[in-house]
């Protein structure tokens, strides 16, 4: 079946690292999202990945590897703005313009 | 400001009432989704349109009615619905192909009563 695993929570510090990490079983994959959601918002788009490796992107950074079904975000000097939730997502191109949602990952950050 | 719009962004209804959810994109995109998000669990996907086509609908049921009349316009029709559909539902586009990110709505949240 299709499934897509991610912490339910996780708290860091102001200023630390937090890496979020991401599993998943598909059919097939044609990419792996990440984005964000503060409470009462919309997700807003934060990386995608197709190749094996690393995508940096300013303080953040995702990391592919589709042997494992694996990936992370990791999140540098966090900031209190951080807190929100985070959003892993796979495209299955069995599914045409399905992408599956993990359920996705709480940050909080504190002072 | 995300480029897509949502109305109303809070919906109150009754079981027997219809109502209609409003999605509008100024994005230039050809696809529009429809997503579910209940609380701590995944966004579901229930339809895709692509250039107004629906091309998707996951096993959604049938007091949930898409309409698309153009690329920049999704509606959700909604009649007699249960109260376990109360959820947030999210409208998102995208430039249409496969590896295109998906820009989201604000989402109107719904309770049923």
């Amino acid at each position: 079946g299709q499934n897509i695993d991610q912490p339910t929570e996780m708290t860091a510090t102001e200023g630390a690292i937090v890496q979020i990490n991401c599993t998943y079983q598909t059919s097939g994959f044609n990419g792996l999202f990440w984005y964000q959601q503060h409470a009462g918002e919309a997700p807003t788009f934060l990386s995608y990945n197709v190749l094996d490796g690393l995508e940096e992107k300013g303080r953040f950074s995702s990391f592919l590897s589709r042997s494992k079904g694996y990936s992370y975000l990791l999140l540098k000097e966090l900031q209190m703005k951080d807190s929100a939730s985070y959003l892993c997502a796979v495209r299955d191109p069995a599914g045409g313009f399905k992408t599956i949602f993990g359920a996705g990952t709480r940050l909080f950050v504190k002072a | 400001e995300t480029g897509v719009t949502q109305t109303p962004r809070h919906l109150v209804m009754g079981m027997t009432n219809k109502k209609s959810l409003k999605c509008e994109q100024h994005l230039g995109h050809n696809a529009m989704y429809w997503y579910k998000q209940s609380a701590k669990k995944p966004l579901e996907l229930m339809f895709v349109y692509n250039f107004k086509e629906q091309t998707e609908n996951n096993s959604v049921p049938s007091r949930f009615s898409p309409e698309c009349p153009n690329s920049s316009h999704l509606f959700l029709h909604l009649h007699t619905l249960q109260p376990e559909d109360s959820a947030l539902y999210l409208c998102a586009s995208s430039q249409g192909e496969e590896r295109e990110t998906q820009y989201f709505g604000p989402g109107t949240r719904l309770l049923v009563l």
